[in-house]
């Protein structure tokens, strides 16, 4: 299977901790997503990716949170100095660019947790 | 402010009903998606409409973009337990770039 891989699925960390996701997107996509998504709401947008270039960061982003995508591959998001409202499911998604037909495969999501 | 409005926010139905779920937005979409989450795992993409007034099926279920291309649809007919989960709708506005997704809407069917 090819799909889109996010490691780890959860992590548990301390309240002031930096934390990093990985995500793997399929091999033969340009754009990569992350969102963000807490219990009762619909996936938030972060910030995205066209091959190696990230193209627009949501403005709610706070500084704390980075995104890289070296070589247009894999991509991690790191959060530093976590504080317990980062508690969320952290997607990733790819997808092939066809315009403004948007599809989105996502991955099974990191499931963060701040004590 | 919510971009998409879902509604009902929760359903609960018995298996062998019919439903009908809604995305609402003042905006006009280039596209839109649905989408099926689980706990625990991603959302899983189920259509994309483009076109005004387009419907598609999916087998059981049959999806309508509104001719404005503001709103759309979700219909499922003779519901089955194994269509429980949440159902999410997603748009792309002209030039955004990027999908925007409605709070979406749980459904539960009941055996």
């Amino acid at each position: 299977d090819t799909g889109v891989s996010q490691d780890p699925r959860h992590k548990i960390t301390k309240r002031g901790q930096n934390v990093t996701f990985r995500c793997d997107p399929i091999s033969e996509h340009n754009r990569l997503y992350w969102y963000r998504q807490t219990l009762g709401q619909g996936p938030e947008f972060l910030t995205y990716f066209q091959n190696e270039a990230q193209l627009e960061k949501s403005r709610l982003l706070s500084d704390r949170f980075s995104a890289e995508r070296p070589k247009g591959s894999f991509s991690t998001l790191e959060i530093q100095r976590t504080e317990q409202g980062d508690s969320a499911m952290y997607l990733c998604a790819s997808s092939p660019i066809y315009g403004t037909n948007e599809k989105l495969f996502f991955g099974s999501g990191t499931q963060l947790s701040v004590l | 402010t919510q971009l998409l409005e879902q509604s009902p926010q929760f359903l609960s139905i018995q298996e062998g009903e019919n439903l009908t779920v809604y995305c609402n937005s003042s905006s006009v979409f280039s596209s839109l998606q649905w989408y099926r989450q689980e706990p625990g795992e991603g959302p899983v993409l189920l259509v994309t409409v483009v076109t005004g007034g387009e419907v598609k099926k999916l087998k059981r279920l049959t999806f309508q973009f509104g001719d404005a291309r503001k709103d759309s649809s979700l219909h499922i007919t003779a519901a089955q337990p194994g269509d429980t989960g949440l159902y999410l709708c997603a748009g792309v506005v002209t030039n955004a770039g990027k999908s925007t997704f409605g709070d979406g809407t749980t459904l539960t069917v009941k055996p």
